[in-house]
């Protein structure tokens, strides 16, 4: 079954301490972005990837890291958590096309709660 | 810059009523246009996409979508709903911002409750 999966679902931490939250896809796309979604904002890209070793800034990059050592797996890293980083995360890919033609899909999401 | 608002946060109809999402976009150049939908604790699923050709379109689940230039308009429309539909709804545009235009920007998305 074609699917994008993140772990951990659920997540409750403390300010400062690094935690990375996985996204690994099975459709061999190369394109894969992290969304977060905040009640009134919809979602807004954190970081993307055009494929294995190209990452680059979305919209609400800061305290936020990524890597794409690998196609299919995409981490996203927070190194000193805060309370405003407290959202929804959504991890989504989609092949790439010139022009976006396809659309994107989505992990089930990471409820990540910064205390 | 694109952007894309969705002017109701909440949308009410009765079952076996028409509902409509409303959704207007600005972009420059062709917009791609798509509408994805998230239950509840789950990720956004993709309904339909406009890129061209027919104004209409057709998508998941009997939803459907019309696009209006003139208006810059996409709005997602159902003939009658269920109560299965209730569910937050997101209106999205291609982004050409820096990548081919992969990237989508989000509107600020609007629930829709469907009353038995």
């Amino acid at each position: 079954e074609a699917q994008v999966t993140q772990n951990p679902r659920y997540l409750i931490t403390v300010t400062g301490k690094k935690l990375t939250v996985t996204c690994s896809q099975n459709m061999n796309h190369e394109y894969m972005s992290w969304y977060r979604q905040d009640p009134g904002l919809g979602l807004r890209q954190i970081y993307y990837s055009m494929n294995v070793e190209v990452t680059d800034k979305g919209d609400v990059p800061e305290g936020y890291k990524v890597s794409r050592k690998e196609k299919r797996n995409f981490p996203l890293i927070l190194e000193s958590p805060s309370p405003n980083q407290t959202s929804l995360y959504f991890c989504a890919s989609k092949s790439s096309s010139s022009g976006g033609l396809y659309e994107q899909y989505f992990g089930p999401g990471t409820r990540l709660t910064v205390t | 810059a694109q952007s894309v608002a969705q002017p109701e946060d909440q949308v009410n109809v009765a079952e076996g009523n028409p509902l409509t999402v409303k959704c207007t976009y600005s972009v420059s150049g062709n917009p791609y246009l798509f509408w994805y939908v998230q239950y509840p604790n789950r990720g956004l699923q993709f309904l339909l996409k406009y890129i061209t050709g027919d104004n209409l379109v057709k998508g998941s689940y009997g939803f459907e979508a019309e696009f209006n230039k003139s208006q810059t308009s996409f709005h997602l429309k159902k003939p009658s709903a269920l109560v299965s539909d209730s569910a937050l709804y997101f209106c999205a545009v291609r982004d050409m911002r820096g990548n081919a235009g992969n990237m989508l920007t989000f509107g600020g998305g609007t629930r829709l409750m469907v009353k038995p």
